[in-house]
Parts: structure tokens; sequence; C-alpha cells
């Protein structure tokens, strides 16, 4: 079945720790995507990437690094520099069809708590 | 991007439509309205978009007015399973970096 699997579903990590979290699609899209959900609010774009070895910053990418090397993979770091990074964690992708609509596929996310 | 206004909670009886309205006065020409909703703890999921007609798909329809300042969503027959968090997203062409969630509204679906 074609999907965006996210892995893990709950992280853990102590104040002061990089951790990074994995976004895999088979979906064969060109863009992929990190959101952030903090409780009752929507999503925040953090990163995207329209294209293999190339991506953009999004709203608020401060503390937040990504890597693009692989169509398919688009892991997120969560750096220590990050002040509040307890949060719900998720990725999508698209079809990036120039200049029409598209929908994105997300994840089922990945919840990271801070200790 | 235009910005959204949505209620922030609606309630439905199971088995009647429910009916979701979004303004989005600053809607540009070139901006599509995209739906999409969140079941709790879960990732959002496309429901339907448009851009100045009405639409409709196996899961919803989209009304938006002729000025296309507004739109509605409507589940036509809502079951206990569309209890979720609905978001009302404006968002122009071609642009990866293209939908910016708000808070949505909260539909519960009353048995």
């Amino acid at each position: 079945d074609g999907g965006i699997t996210q892995s893990p579903k709950y992280l853990f990590r102590k104040e002061g720790q990089n951790v990074t979290l994995s976004c895999e699609q088979n979906l064969n899209h060109d863009a992929m995507y990190w959101y952030r959900q903090d409780p009752g609010q929507g999503l925040r774009l953090i990163y995207y990437s329209q294209i293999v070895n190339d991506f953009q910053k999004g709203d608020i990418a401060e503390g937040y690094s990504v890597s693009r090397e692989k169509k398919e993979s688009f892991p997120l770091t969560v750096t220590s520099a990050q002040k509040n990074p307890t949060a719900f964690y998720l990725c999508a992708s698209s079809n990036r069809l120039a200049g029409g609509p598209h929908e994105q596929f997300f994840g089922p996310g990945t919840r990271l708590t801070v200790l | 991007d235009a910005k959204t206004t949505q209620p922030t909670s609606m309630d439905c009886a199971e088995g009647r439509a429910a009916n979701l309205p979004c303004n989005h006065s600053t809607i540009s020409g070139n901006e599509y309205v995209y739906w999409y909703r969140q079941i709790h703890s879960q990732g959002p999921q496309y429901i339907i978009h448009g851009l100045k007609n009405n639409e409709t798909n196996e899961m919803a329809s989209l009304i938006i007015t002729e000025d296309r300042k507004s739109s509605t969503l409507i589940l036509p027959h809502a079951t206990l399973r569309d209890t979720a968090v609905y978001y009302c997203i404006v968002s122009p062409l071609g642009s990866a970096r293209q939908l910016t969630f708000g808070s949505g509204t909260q539909l519960t679906v009353l048995p």
C-alpha cells in the first residue's frame, strides 16, 4: 500500500539532546513537508522540500534542521536550540504539479516529549 | 495568503447533514479553497477543494459563493466517525508552500 510512514510514534528525549524524526513515503511525490502542532492549535510549517537536495524554511524553522538526500525520505532533526520542542510533528507529501492544485498526504505523526 | 474564519465548534445529530461555514473575504483570484479534517491525534486528511464552482466527491460537497468570499462544506449524512476538526484553507496555485492551517472547527456528531 502506498503511503507515508513516520517513526517512532512516541518519542521522549532529555533536555539538551538532539533527536531525529523519520519520514518515508512511497507515493513517488516530489514535495515533502514538516509541520508542528501544539495542543488545541492548527499546524505550523517548519520546513518543506520541492525536490531532492533542496529545501526551504517554513514559518518556524529555528531550532530544526532537515535533509533531502533521497526522494522518498525527509528526516527532521530537532536540535537543542529549539526552546520548546514538546509537540506533535506531522510529515506530509504532495505531487508538485506545475500551476495546479494538489492535496497533501499526511503521515500518522510523532509525538515528541522533552523530559 | 488569504486568511480564513471558522466557528470554533459545532454539533450535528448523527444522520443529519453537517454544514460547516468558512469566511475568506480576502481571497484572491488565483487561490483555491481546500478542506481538510483531523481526527484526534491523527494526521490531517484531505476532503475536497474548489476554485469557483461547487464541487462534490464521495466524502462531501463544497459550495462556494459567487463572490468567492465564503464557502460551506457539507457532509450529507454525518456519522460518529465524522467527529473531527475541520480546516478551511485558501492557497495559491502551484506553490509547494501552500497550506496554512488555522484552528479549524471542532465538529462533534451526536448519537
